[in-house]
């Protein structure tokens, strides 16, 4: 069964602090992985990987993707409140089944 | 303004009692899907569609039925609902399949329900 886990699940960090997000996956034919940041609301897209190496990068987030080893980090530099949220990461394969596996997200929590 | 539009956004009902949470999107879009969130679940496929009269299940269906009959809206219907159905559902679209050249899906701001 596909599977996708997220660690850790909950982190504490200070403003201005680096963090660093994990996504380790198990598919069968993998496609594609995304990252989303969920508040309290719904989640919005961050990033889409589809090939290993290749960094995606949009200001203070960034997040790379290893095929060979099946995992992907996600990177927030100098983290702010406005960061506080869960972060989710997403897998999909190329079975034809058309949906997505997600995580169950890393709770980022950043204090002043 | 692109967005996806739930209603109701908070629902409580009772065990076997029918209801639809309606889902609409006014971007266009070709697929939608819905997910269940529940606590150390994290979001759940339940279905989704490629485009009008095209739904296939997700990973959690059962309980469940859609319908596509326009393309920009993809209501849930739980027939008869029940106790562990009590979660918190989120719509959501893109142009193509969450996976294409984009990858961006527009979530919906949710619905919580409860069923006692």
């Amino acid at each position: 069964e596909d599977k996708v886990v997220q660690s850790p699940l909950s982190l504490v960090v200070h403003e201005g602090d680096t963090v660093t997000l994990n996504c380790s996956y198990e598919v069968t034919n993998f496609r594609s992985l995304l990252w989303y940041k969920q508040e309290k609301k719904a989640p919005t897209f961050l990033f889409m990987l589809t090939s290993s190496g290749i960094e995606k990068k949009s200001g203070r987030l960034s997040s790379i993707l290893d095929k060979k080893e099946l995992f992907s980090i996600l990177n927030i530099t100098a983290t702010q409140t406005g960061d506080s949220a869960v972060y989710l990461c997403a897998v999909s394969d190329q079975t034809g089944a058309n949906n997505l596996f997600f995580g169950t997200g890393t709770r980022l929590t950043v204090i002043p | 303004e692109a967005q996806v539009t739930q209603n109701p956004r908070y629902l409580i009902t009772v065990t076997g009692k029918k209801l639809t949470v309606t889902c609409s999107q006014n971007m266009n879009h070709e697929y939608m899907s819905w997910y269940r969130q529940d606590p150390g679940l994290g979001l759940r496929q339940i279905y989704y569609s490629m485009n009008v009269e095209v739904t296939d299940k997700g990973d959690v269906p059962e309980g469940y039925k859609v319908s596509r009959k326009e393309k920009r809206n993809f209501p849930l219907i739980l027939e008869s609902p029940s106790p562990n159905q009590t979660s918190l559902y989120f719509c959501a679209s893109s142009l193509y399949s969450p996976w294409a050249a984009s990858g961006e899906q527009y979530f919906g701001p949710g619905t919580r329900l409860t069923v006692t």
